[in-house]
């Protein structure tokens, strides 16, 4: 695709409920971030993949976040039992396997509101 | 771990007055990266600098990289109201792709 896209754009849910948020990342780029951004706030590294594995999962607030990328393309975040802490922008971006050069393009994000 | 630590937080400037943002690290980066993020946006990629001592210009905008290679700065020249948003910077350690972001200066251009 042109850029990173998100899924859904925005999602509300009700505390305790598990929730699932989607990145397809530009077709070719090996590797792949989630970060969160609370309101006014900077980003918040949550975790790495590189193709289908995740060398730094440091990030991730407690064992009720869960992520993938099982064929090394798509992501997918899974935040379970969710709390109102949780509430924030989920940012992911990518980033192609370069020497040097490892900007990262982010996608739109998904504004999760727990109620 | 590594820290990046950016002032000012916030800034206010009339249109037309300079406008600089600092970047520190705690330790010695490989490359430091800038973004900006225009209100209810996302990050984009403005510039990445790799070597001691470098600078690049972007129109208006001229990034530092210091010696030391563990701070950076970003000014803009003039500013305009299209310079409205945040800038982060995001420094990276050795071979490492993981970037580590700044708290990001939220620039606001009074017209």
């Amino acid at each position: 695709g042109a850029g990173v896209s998100q899924s859904p754009s925005n999602k509300v849910t009700e505390k305790g409920k598990d929730v699932e948020l989607r990145c397809d990342p530009i077709s070719g780029h090996t590797a792949l971030y989630w970060y969160r951004q609370s309101l006014g706030q900077g980003l918040e590294f949550l975790i790495y993949f590189q193709g289908n594995s995740a060398p730094d999962k440091s990030g991730l607030p407690s064992d009720r976040f869960f992520a993938e990328r099982p064929e090394g393309s798509v992501s997918t975040l899974t935040i379970q039992r969710t709390q109102q802490e949780d509430s924030a922008v989920y940012l992911c971006a990518s980033s192609s396997r370069g020497t040097q050069s490892y900007e990262q393009y982010f996608g739109p994000g998904t504004r999760l509101t727990v109620t | 771990g590594q820290q990046v630590m950016q002032i000012p937080q916030y800034q206010h400037v009339q249109e037309g007055e300079d406008f600089t943002t600092y970047c520190n690290s705690s330790t010695t980066l490989s490359n430091i990266q800038w973004y900006k993020q225009r209100p209810g946006g996302h990050p984009v990629f403005l510039i990445q600098l790799v070597k001691s001592g470098e600078v690049k210009k972007q129109k208006r905008l001229t990034f530092q990289f210091g010696e030391a290679k563990k701070n950076s700065s970003l000014h803009i020249t003039a500013t305009q109201t299209t310079d409205v948003g945040t800038y982060f910077c995001a420094g990276a350690s050795g071979s490492a792709r993981q970037l580590t972001f700044g708290s990001g200066t939220q620039l606001t251009v009074l017209p």
